[in-house]
């Protein structure tokens, strides 16, 4: 076991509504980066989360959003959901932000219909 | 932006067959790491190469980083049924906050 959870492991929504998904982190780990995985495809770096500040961000609109508290561990918001947000959602904590190895959580599978 | 490609996407064998997935990038890597993904499951860490031309070996495990850092390949020796699942390069570090994931070689192997 890594250490990383997540909640919820499963979701379903509706088109239009708003999700919020949390991870804490393992300890120690004061870096959080977050996923989308489409079923079989590799997972799509959404952002990532450095001492409570956002420090990278992959192709994703601003409806996706995140914040990372005190104790390191982090939410992941999404505004309006459409129908291919439906995935598996994975965080990832690591050691630090730059070269060090990721340890995910179990992810949440989220389905919007 | 950074993109890392990776093939096969999916590789069949019978056990006890060599099984290698191979990721390739435009520009230099600063690094790359290796993940297993067994199905159902999350990615675990498996290596990180960071030397040009590195290689490392973990049982029937080797890895290969390029002399020019630009590709990188997880070669399997005589595949057991254990070894099936989704094996992702990660491109960590060359774009500081940026982390590309290939796509995934999906391993089956049949008893």
């Amino acid at each position: 076991e890594t250490g990383v959870t997540q909640s919820p492991t499963h979701l379903i929504k509706t088109r239009g509504q708003q999700v919020t998904l949390r991870c804490s982190s393992q300890s120690g780990h004061n870096t959080v980066s977050w996923y989308q995985q489409a079923l079989g495809q590799g997972p799509q770096f959404i952002f990532q989360y450095y001492r409570e500040e956002e420090n990278g961000r992959g192709n994703f609109p601003p409806r996706f959003s995140g914040l990372q508290f005190p104790n390191y561990s982090s939410e992941l918001n999404v505004n309006a959901l459409e129908l291919d947000d439906s995935a598996l959602y994975l965080c990832a904590s690591s050691e630090g932000a730059y070269n060090e190895k990721l340890f995910f959580g179990s992810g949440t599978q989220l389905s919007v219909l | 932006g950074q993109q890392v490609m990776q093939i096969p996407q999916y590789q069949h064998v019978q056990e006890g067959e060599d099984f290698t997935t191979y990721c390739n990038s435009s520009t230099t890597l600063s690094n790359i790491q290796w993940y297993k993904q067994r199905p159902g499951g999350h990615p675990v860490f498996l290596i990180q190469l960071v030397k040009s031309g590195e290689v490392k070996k973990q049982k029937r495990l080797t890895f290969q980083f390029g002399e020019a850092k630009k590709n990188s390949s997880l070669h399997i020796t005589a595949t057991q049924t254990t070894d099936v699942g989704t094996y992702f390069c990660l491109d960590r570090g060359s774009t500081l906050g940026r982390l590309y994931f290939g796509r995934g070689t999906q391993l089956t192997v049949w008893p």
